[in-house]
Formats: C-alpha cells, sequence, structure tokens
C-alpha cells in the first residue's frame, strides 16, 4: 500500500511563527502536493511539485513556501503563521508526472491539524 | 480556471434510504472526474473516477457516478447506504490538459443513522 505520512496530526503555533510541516511518501513518486481543506470550500491547492527542487504554485499560495530536496520529502512552509491560516494540511502523492491524465491516483496523507493562536 | 459545485453540503439519512450526491463543474473542455470520500479520522481515499468510454462508472462500496457531458454534471449515487457510509463526500475534477491539477468541490457530510 502506497503510505504518505504527515508527521505532525495537530500543531498549535502562535501567530508570527515559522512553521514546517513535512510530508514523506515512499512509494518512489514524482508528483506531490500540498492542499488545506476548510468546512464548505472543500480542498485547495497550495503547492505541487513535479520533481526535486521543482515547484509551482497552486491556487492558493500566498503566505506559504515549500521544498523539495528529496523525491520522498515535500514540506510546507508557513514564514510567519497567521491565524486565517489555521485549517487542515493535506499532503498527496501520485506516481508520475502524467499524473491523472495516465489515471494514476492521487494518495493522500492523514492531514495535520494547524492552529494559530 | 475551473470551479466545482456540490450542492448540498450535509445530509441525513436512514440506513437503506439511497443517496444522490450532485456535482456540477464549470470548464468548457474535456475533463477527468472523480470521487474522493473521507472516513472520519481517515485520509481521504478515491471512490471511482471517469476518464472516458462507458458515462455510468461504479466504484467501490457500491458506489456510482453518472457523467452527463450535456449537463456538467458527476452525480453520486449508492441505492442502499449503510451506517459506515457516514463520511465527507468530495467530487473533484481535472482539465485533461492539466495534469495533475485537480480543483475539488466544497464537499457533502453524510450523516446515516442506524
Amino acid at each position: 500500500d502506497v503510505k504518505v505520512t504527515q508527521s505532525s496530526r495537530y500543531l498549535v503555533k502562535r501567530t508570527g511563527e515559522k512553521v514546517f510541516l513535512e510530508c514523506v511518501q515512499d512509494m518512489d513518486h514524482e508528483n506531490m502536493f500540498w492542499y488545506r481543506q476548510d468546512p464548505g470550500l472543500g480542498l485547495r491547492l497550495i503547492y505541487f511539485s513535479y520533481d526535486v527542487k521543482m515547484k509551482e504554485k497552486g491556487d492558493i499560495p500566498e503566505g506559504y513556501s515549500v521544498s523539495r530536496e528529496k523525491k520522498e520529502r515535500f514540506s510546507l512552509i508557513l514564514e510567519s503563521a497567521s491565524t486565517n491560516q489555521t485549517s487542515m494540511y493535506l499532503c498527496a502523492s501520485s506516481p508520475t508526472r502524467q499524473g491523472t491524465l495516465s489515471g494514476n491516483t492521487i494518495y493522500f496523507g492523514e492531514g495535520s491539524w494547524l492552529t494559530v493562536v | 480556471a475551473q470551479s466545482v459545485s456540490q450542492h448540498n453540503h450535509h445530509v441525513i439519512l436512514s440506513e437503506a434510504a439511497s443517496l444522490e450526491l450532485g456535482c456540477n463543474y464549470s470548464y468548457g473542455g474535456t475533463v477527468n472526474l472523480f470521487w474522493y470520500v473521507q472516513y472520519p479520522g481517515q485520509h481521504l481515499q478515491l471512490l471511482l473516477k471517469y476518464f472516458s468510454g462507458d458515462p455510468l462508472v461504479k466504484g467501490i462500496k457500491g458506489f456510482e457516478a453518472e457523467f452527463i457531458k450535456s449537463k456538467f454534471s458527476f452525480n453520486l449515487r449508492k441505492p442502499s447506504v449503510q451506517w459506515s457510509d457516514t463520511a465527507e463526500y468530495f467530487c473533484a475534477v481535472v482539465p485533461k490538459a492539466a495534469g495533475n491539477k485537480l480543483t475539488f468541490g466544497g464537499g457533502t457530510r453524510v450523516l446515516v443513522k442506524p
């Protein structure tokens, strides 16, 4: 089974803190994604990456950055956390650059609940 | 940019009732379509997907969905629900030209009463 692991399930951070959310996948997938999930808004794509050191902005990149130094690891960074970034963050991966074009499925982690106070 | 609408935010029904969840998308080109499910405390899982061919697709756990191109819809159905179907359901769309960038609907929380 594909496993996407998010290291922190629950975090509480103060406004202005720098926050790192880590994600690791164990199936050698090229593609990795960060989404945030909010009630009534579904999932919104923050950033994604097709390969090591490559990243592309999603629909809501403001206030976030990412790092992909190794193929299996994709980190989401909040440079200066704000209360409107309180949310559930979901990491995902998929196996080829073609992604859904070739029918490959996107696999999700269990999510990281971040509260910014 | 494409968008996805799920009409019902919350659905409550009894076991053995039939379920239909609406999903409409706005995009003029060809798309791939998905339904994902998130059970309480678990990660998102793929229920079913449509890429081409027969517009009626069958997924896991007795779910099916029908793609109606003229209506830009991809509604999810299950003839007889069980308590274990209590979950949040998400419709997602990706234009075939956009590769990996799924757009999700707002989700529908389904509560099945025993």
